[in-house]
């Protein structure tokens, strides 16, 4: 069962506009939300966390927003640029500090100039 | 140089080869994993490790084995390679710490495939 879900396989968005990512989560025991940029043949980096007690994490041209009550994190990137063109994985760890972050499937964003 | 590094990047294989991917990291976390990506799946969680002497299963361990030679390496084996087991290979680290080790840091990856 799919704890983390990212509904859109793909998003495409013209330069300067607001890019729009989605994520659900099930486990209410999620209290610490990442999201992560993959570029091809190279590996996911890390771009933006919120923890739980926030409803929102802002740096720079990306802001991640995090509704509790929907189980639901978005992440809006103003403006968008071609260089921001990759797949974005967001990631949930639960309580204790396991150290281990259930990833949702992807959304490959494109940026067109 | 980079900080976690993984090695073959690339490896072609026959079902029933024993292979062996090594990672290693120069970032001095405790902290290593090993996940796999398929496309339309996200990353899955192989095996991690808290220190040299911890090694857990994750989500799809089956197939699978580990060592961990010391705290920088980290090793994933398929004792005998089957076709599904091909997928893009990652190492990650993290460190320990209030929240720290949430935040992981990826090798390049290596991409397998077993025909």
């Amino acid at each position: 069962d799919q704890q983390v879900k990212q509904n859109s396989p793909s998003l495409s968005v013209q330069e300067g506009r607001i890019s729009i990512l989605n994520c659900d989560y099930t486990n209410s025991m999620f209290d610490y939300f990442l999201w992560y940029k993959k570029y091809p043949a190279e590996g996911p980096t890390f771009l933006i966390s919120i923890s739980s007690i926030k409803d929102k994490n802002e740096d720079g041209r990306f802001t991640v927003f995090l509704n509790k009550s929907a189980k639901h994190l978005s992440l809006h990137i103003v403006p968008s640029q071609p260089g921001d063109s990759a797949v974005y994985f967001c990631a949930a760890s639960g309580t204790g500090n396991t150290g281990k972050l259930i990833f949702g499937q992807g959304t490959t964003l494109q940026v067109k100039p | 140089d980079a900080d976690v590094t993984q090695t073959p990047r690339n490896r072609i294989t026959k079902t029933g080869k024993r292979i062996m991917l090594e990672c290693s990291q120069t970032k001095g976390h405790d902290r290593m994993y090993w996940y796999r990506q398929d496309p339309g799946l996200g990353l899955r969680l192989i095996y991690y490790s808290f220190d040299v002497k911890d090694i857990n299963k994750g989500e799809i361990s089956d197939g699978y084995s580990v060592s961990r030679q010391a705290q920088a390496k980290f090793s994933l084996s398929l004792e005998s390679a089957i076709p599904n087991q091909t997928a893009l290979y990652f190492c990650a680290t993290s460190d320990k710490g209030q929240g720290a080790e949430d935040e992981q840091f990826f090798g390049p990856g290596t991409r397998l495939t077993v025909l």
